[in-house]
Formats: C-alpha cells, sequence, structure tokens
C-alpha cells in the first residue's frame, strides 16, 4: 500500500522560511505533490517533483529525492495568508488512486 | 476551462437517513473521479476512485457506495448514515491516472445527528 508522514504542525514568524517534510512509502511512484488547504476550503494544487531536485514556483519550491522516498515544501517570504494545511500526495502502484498525508497545519504569526 | 460541481454545500441528515451527494465535472472527457473523506482537523481519506464508466474502485470498507452512470458524474450513497460519516466530502478529478494535479469540488459538509 501506500502512506506518507509529514509533521502535524509547525509554526513559524511573518517573513521567515519554513521547511515541511514529507516521507513516502508506495509500491509504485508517480511524483510527489503538494496541496493547500485553507480552513472550510478545497485543497489546492502547488506543486510537483516527478524527478530528484527542487521545483521553484514563487515563493513555494518542492524537493524531492526519490532514493530516500522524500520531500519537502519550501515556503519563503512568509505571509499572513500561507496560514493554512498543507498536504504532500503520492499516487498509487500503476497511477489510479491519489493518497494523501495527515496534513501539516501551518500557522504564521506576525 | 474544466469546472468541478459538487453540491450541496451542507447537509445534517438524520441517522439511518439515506445519502446522495452529487459531482459533475465540465469541459473535459473521460476524467478520472475522485471521493475523499475529510474529518475536522484530519487529513484526506480516500473512498472511492473511478478511471472510467462502471470502473469504481473502493478503498474503505464502510456502508458507502459510490457509481458513475456517466461519464462526467460521480455520486456517492448511502442507504443509512451511521453518526461516523459526518465530515467533509470532497470531490476531485483529473485529466489521467498518472496526472501531477487533482482539482477539488468545494465539498459537502455532512452532519449526521
Amino acid at each position: 500500500g501506500q502512506s506518507l508522514e509529514q509533521p502535524s504542525e509547525v509554526t513559524a514568524v511573518e517573513g521567515a522560511i519554513v521547511q515541511i517534510n514529507c516521507t513516502y512509502q508506495t509500491s509504485g511512484f508517480y511524483g510527489l505533490s503538494w496541496y493547500q488547504q485553507h480552513d472550510g476550503g478545497a485543497p489546492t494544487f502547488l506543486s510537483y517533483n516527478a524527478l530528484d531536485g527542487l521545483e521553484e514556483t514563487g515563493r513555494f519550491s518542492s524537493f524531492l529525492s526519490r532514493s530516500d522516498s522524500y520531500g519537502y515544501l519550501l515556503l519563503q517570504e512568509l505571509q499572513m495568508k500561507d496560514s493554512a494545511s498543507y498536504f504532500c500526495a503520492v499516487r498509487g502502484n500503476q497511477g489510479g488512486k491519489l493518497i494523501f498525508g495527515q496534513g501539516t497545519e501551518l500557522s504564521v504569526k506576525p | 476551462s474544466q469546472t468541478i460541481h459538487q453540491w450541496p454545500a451542507t447537509l445534517v441528515q438524520p441517522v439511518g437517513s439515506p445519502l446522495s451527494l452529487e459531482c459533475t465535472v465540465e469541459g473535459t472527457s473521460n476524467p478520472n473521479l475522485y471521493w475523499y473523506r475529510q474529518a475536522a482537523g484530519r487529513g484526506l481519506q480516500l473512498l472511492f476512485y473511478s478511471v472510467g464508466i462502471g470502473q469504481i474502485s473502493s478503498e474503505v470498507p464502510q456502508n458507502l457506495s459510490a457509481s458513475r452512470p456517466q461519464d462526467r458524474q460521480f455520486i456517492l450513497s448511502s442507504k443509512k448514515l451511521l453518526l461516523s460519516d459526518s465530515g467533509f466530502y470532497l470531490c476531485a478529478w483529473s485529466v489521467t491516472s498518472t496526472s501531477s494535479e487533482a482539482f477539488f469540488g468545494q465539498g459537502t459538509r455532512l452532519t449526521v445527528v
């Protein structure tokens, strides 16, 4: 089966940099995705890594190491609006189902 | 452009009553479709996914069922709701079974009383 682990919560101050880690176990691998979810809202796609290395999208970057089954989401120049839950996700063997981690609640303080 | 519609937004149902949540996708063909449930403050639990009409894979045995009567329509049902069925239900779609990105509906907040 598939499973993902990520910290349950992270706190940081405005303007800082925060890293949210994710380790995964899966019998097949089609890349690691990251999603953001604000309270009461729907998850929205942030970033995706299929190959090792860093992908940068504005203030957000995502990293993947397939040999370590590990990835992280890096948020720079934190803003209050970044307070939300962040989920990593992987697809199972042969694609199909998309499995999410339990989520990391990020609190950005002034 | 593609859009996903999910309704209703909120629902309060008594224990033992039936349930039907509907999700439709517009602007694409043969999408992969998903139903997730999210308990308060928790992660997204995959309930069902479908790669085509009539093809439903169930991830968690429970008193819920799913159907895909049309290419872009995905329905989540229950004959008799339990208190434990309360939660935030999210429908999602992706272009293929290996797509990097999934797109979510706005969700249905179900409270079973």
